[in-house]
């Protein structure tokens, strides 16, 4: 069974562009989590989507943006980047009802110039 | 509101040594109790799952224990290894605030050889 896949892995951007990363999840997940980890902050969570609706949100400013698709996959956007936004993404998916055991991507580590 | 506190916040100890990770949380209506670990730039690996009516679950040199009237889960670690070093993570998925996931900031072990 094939795990998390995130792309990129690796994507480096200027302040003021936007960004598209992308997450697919385990086959049959549903549900599939966000989270930014940075050296100071630590794991901080983003959203959650299960069946394509947004179930949970973080304190993340409206610049950070998420959706899923009907096949689970889920995008996350951001824009207008900042330098604080340089870090570590990674994305988590959970089977049945999305409330068990999460599995996570490898990360997109996004830096902005 | 929930709160998931990791103490130490880092951890050093020679090889072979059996150790003992520990996480407590405030609140104890909690639906399970997730332990990860992770290495450095990469992502979370599931190491346990409890589920709230479990008190304990073992994989291999791994045993976790879970107790809610406490607040307090254990991470036991067995002989450990130089391969065991890595930051060490537990979240508590929260019955209330729609089954959030809620993290502790980690554990960061070394084994020393």
């Amino acid at each position: 069974k094939a795990g998390v896949t995130q792309t990129p892995r690796y994507l480096i951007k200027t302040r003021g562009q936007q960004v598209t990363l992308s997450c697919s999840p385990i086959s049959g997940h549903r549900s599939v989590s966000w989270y930014q980890q940075t050296p100071g902050q630590g794991l901080q969570f983003l959203f959650e989507y299960f069946s394509e609706t947004q179930r949970n949100k973080g304190n993340f400013p409206g610049r950070f943006s998420g959706r899923q698709f009907s096949n689970s996959r889920s995008e996350m956007n951001v824009s207008t980047l900042e330098l604080g936004d340089s870090a570590l993404y990674l994305c988590a998916s959970s089977g049945l009802d999305g409330l068990y055991e999460q599995y996570f991507g490898p990360g997109t580590r996004l830096t902005v110039t | 509101k929930q709160e998931v506190t990791q103490i130490p916040a880092a951890l050093s100890v020679p090889e072979g040594e059996n150790l003992v990770l520990n996480c407590s949380f405030t609140d104890s209506a909690i639906y399970n109790l997730q332990w990860f670990r992770q290495d450095p730039g990469k992502g979370l690996t599931s190491l346990l799952l409890i589920q709230s009516s479990q008190r304990e679950q073992t994989s291999g040199r791994l045993n976790a224990s879970l107790d809610k009237s406490s607040g307090r889960s254990t991470l036991y670690i067995a002989a450990s290894q130089p391969g065991d070093s890595a930051t060490y993570l537990c979240a508590v998925r929260n019955m209330d605030s729609n089954y959030q996931l809620i993290w502790g900031a980690g554990t960061k072990l070394i084994i020393k050889p």
